[in-house]
């Protein structure tokens, strides 16, 4: 079963809305989550770093105010789209890491549609 | 140039050719993943390296720390195995983000 549950799998929202994507780690405490988003036939792109208890880190060219990361707990993050527009509209996949070492679990992604 | 490179970029095999899949690298890790991303979305894990050379069923993935260069064989290929498949990194700074190459589109044709 899935070790990093995503949630929801498709959203699709108005123009002018925000949507909240959820990211959960289900078998274990992920100090760090990371936050990816996908545009077609390319890899993905490091959106943030996503800390529990404190602020994300966000890679150059993301906006913070648009991308809202919350890490309230060990085992759940979020994004929040904020004043989504249509160019919004892209694949975004959370990973957690196991705190002891490198191994890394993927969620299943969401696809979102602003429309 | 990329600090991941992968080769081939598509890939096109008959059913039950072997495969391979090359990953160069120019940083410093601690260690490479090998994913597998299929048309829906969802990502998979398939290898975790730092050293040597791992098998998991048809999958086999090695790893030259000093060519700084990773490969990934699939035997007896089969349709299923028709992903996207992609070498990601983490740097030796341990700060947990992974570099990832461009994605190596596979089909494998029955």
């Amino acid at each position: 079963g899935a070790v990093v549950s995503q949630h929801p799998s498709r959203v699709i929202c108005k123009s002018g809305t925000s949507v909240k994507i959820e990211c959960r780690s289900l078998d274990f405490q992920a100090t760090t989550m990371f936050w990816y988003r996908q545009f077609p036939k390319q890899s993905l792109m490091l959106m943030a770093t996503s800390n529990e208890g404190s602020k994300a880190t966000y890679e150059q060219g993301v906006e913070k105010d648009k991308f809202l990361i919350n890490h309230a707990s060990l085992t759940l993050s979020t994004l929040t789209v904020t004043s989504a527009h249509p160019e919004d509209s892209s694949f975004y996949i959370c990973s957690a890491r196991i705190p002891s070492g490198n191994t890394i679990y993927f969620g299943e992604g969401s696809w979102l549609t602003v429309v | 140039k990329n600090e991941v490179e992968q080769s081939p970029q598509n890939l096109t095999a008959q059913e039950g050719e072997f495969i391979t899949i090359n990953c160069s690298y120019s940083v410093g890790i601690s260690a490479l993943h090998w994913l597998q991303q299929h048309p829906g979305g969802g990502i998979v894990s398939l290898f975790m390296l730092s050293s040597g050379k791992k098998k998991h069923g048809r999958l086999i993935a090695t790893i030259n720390i000093q060519e700084k260069h990773s490969s990934l064989h699939i035997t007896a290929s089969h349709p299923r195995d028709s992903a996207v498949y992609i070498c990601a990194v983490h740097g030796s700074s341990n700060t947990g983000k992974l570099i990832f190459g461009q994605g190596t589109t596979l089909q494998v044709k029955p």
